[in-house]
């Protein structure tokens, strides 16, 4: 089974800060990640995924996440945010050869002026 | 960019009911996926369809869930008889490939009373 854990559950940050939402998993098998976001009364759209090769993710919007094996983490960062930032982010999982796809419970990232 | 559309938008029903879900996928699309969120928690799987029948489900898709694509363009998801814990935000997704990019619907408030 997986399992996915997003550590923060609110990140509120400056406009034009940088930031960084934290994403753990377990598996017991190797799996495929995902970011989603979800702005306000919308529906999820894929930012990013890691399926093989760089570990290095870009994604739209600017961000990108780096995967990493040994520590099972998949954070998202982008360099600079902008107020239109502002929603709901979701890490996921999905194991390979597999359909079921787990959700985090999300990280709400507010940006202020 | 084309998108999933998700009719109706709100629908409020009495328990012991059954409702139909709707969505409509992008044409080209193979996969087809159901979600759902309880308010406050987290995006959960309930079931994927590929190739007219369900690739996968998981434990909350039970015998009172079913799913259909009956006319090669729409995918529906009823229930049979609701429960007052069935009141959730259901998203429908599609992807052409196989782990390819999921696009999300708006999803249906569906709230049982």
């Amino acid at each position: 089974a997986q399992s996915v854990t997003q550590l923060d559950s609110q990140v509120p940050v400056f406009e034009e800060a940088p930031v960084e939402l934290r994403c753990n998993y377990s598996s017991s098998v190797s799996v495929y990640l995902f970011w989603y976001v979800q702005y306000p009364n919308q529906g999820l759209q894929l930012l990013l995924k890691y399926l093989s090769g760089s570990t290095l993710v870009k994604g739209i919007n600017g961000f990108e996440a780096e995967f990493n094996k040994s520590q099972t983490s998949f954070h998202l960062r982008k360099p600079s945010v902008h107020i239109s930032d502002t929603a709901e982010y979701f890490c996921a999982v999905t194991p390979v050869g597999g359909f079921k796809t787990i959700f985090g419970a999300g990280t709400r990232l507010f940006v202020k002026a | 960019e084309p998108e999933v559309t998700q009719t109706p938008s709100h629908q409020v029903t009495q328990m012991g009911q059954e409702v139909i879900l709707r969505c409509v996928p992008i044409s080209n699309h193979l996969y087809f996926y159901w979600y759902r969120q309880i308010l406050g928690q987290k995006v959960e799987f309930l079931v994927s369809f590929y190739n007219n029948e369900i690739s996968e489900k998981s434990e909350i898709f039970d015998d009172q869930f079913s799913v259909e694509r009956p006319d090669g363009s729409n995918f529906t998801l009823k229930i049979r008889s609701t429960k007052l814990e069935d009141s959730a935000m259901y998203f429908c997704a599609s992807s052409e490939e196989w782990q390819g990019k999921a696009f999300f619907g708006q999803g249906t408030r569906l709230t049982v009373v």
